[in-house]
């Protein structure tokens, strides 16, 4: 099983221009999120989706949109990227029960110009 | 508010030396701990974690923790460091049920002296 994939890997932008990062699980999960990672700030989440047809958002979400797309598919857009975008992105999954586990995505590098 | 704290910024230790790592936690309710260790330019990998019952967990690679409620603490031990353990260390809490909406601490990058 290929897991939590992400794409692209890395990406640079310009300040203004949108792009989405892609995110596709095969384990049946049913909760999905993106996080950011930042050096000396660990990861915070940004949006997530508890189950297909729902999306909530996390500590930061500003600047971000998401959609669960199916059941295995949940992206990340940024409408008009800022250079305080510029970040490492993590897609994870998790089943919904008291015993479940993250598994994350290898994350995708941005940076905006 | 949830919160997590990892003191330590960055580790150093000789290979063959005990290791261990502070985390600390706020939570309003019972929680729920977990250590991920993430290599260079790779997604994070569960080391161990604990949700009930014994407080002192066992996970992969030798790793093990101890969940102690009194001081808010879940610190990571190894007994000796070996060369492939030089990684970033995560801590995080989250609320067990539902989604996992895991809060992270800032991390402590460990690098093993030969």
């Amino acid at each position: 099983n290929a897991g939590v994939t992400q794409t692209p890997k890395f990406q640079v932008l310009k300040t203004g221009q949108s792009m989405t990062l892609q995110c596709a699980q095969d384990m049946n999960h049913n909760s999905m999120y993106w996080y950011r990672q930042d050096p000396g700030m660990g990861l915070r989440l940004i949006y997530y989706s508890a189950s297909e047809g729902t999306t909530d958002k996390g500590e930061v979400p500003n600047g971000y949109n998401v959609s669960r797309l199916n059941k295995r598919e949940f992206s990340l857009r940024l409408e008009s990227a800022a250079p305080s975008q510029t970040s490492v992105y993590f897609c994870a999954s998790s089943r919904p029960s008291g015993a479940n586990v993250l598994t994350f995505g290898a994350g995708s590098r941005l940076t905006v110009l | 508010a949830q919160s997590v704290t990892q003191p330590d910024i960055h580790i150093t230790v000789s290979e063959g030396a005990s290791l261990e790592l502070r985390c600390n936690y706020s939570y309003g309710a019972t929680p729920y701990l977990f250590w991920y260790v993430q290599s260079p330019g790779q997604g994070l990998q569960l080391l161990l974690k604990y949700f009930s019952g014994d407080t002192l967990v066992q996970g992969i690679k030798g790793f093990e923790a101890e969940f102690k409620r009194s001081q808010s603490s879940f610190n990571l031990r190894k007994p000796s460091v070996h060369w492939s353990d030089a990684a970033e260390y995560f801590c995080a809490v989250g609320p067990g049920g539902g989604a996992q909406k895991l809060v992270f601490g800032q991390g402590t990058r460990l690098t093993i002296n030969p």
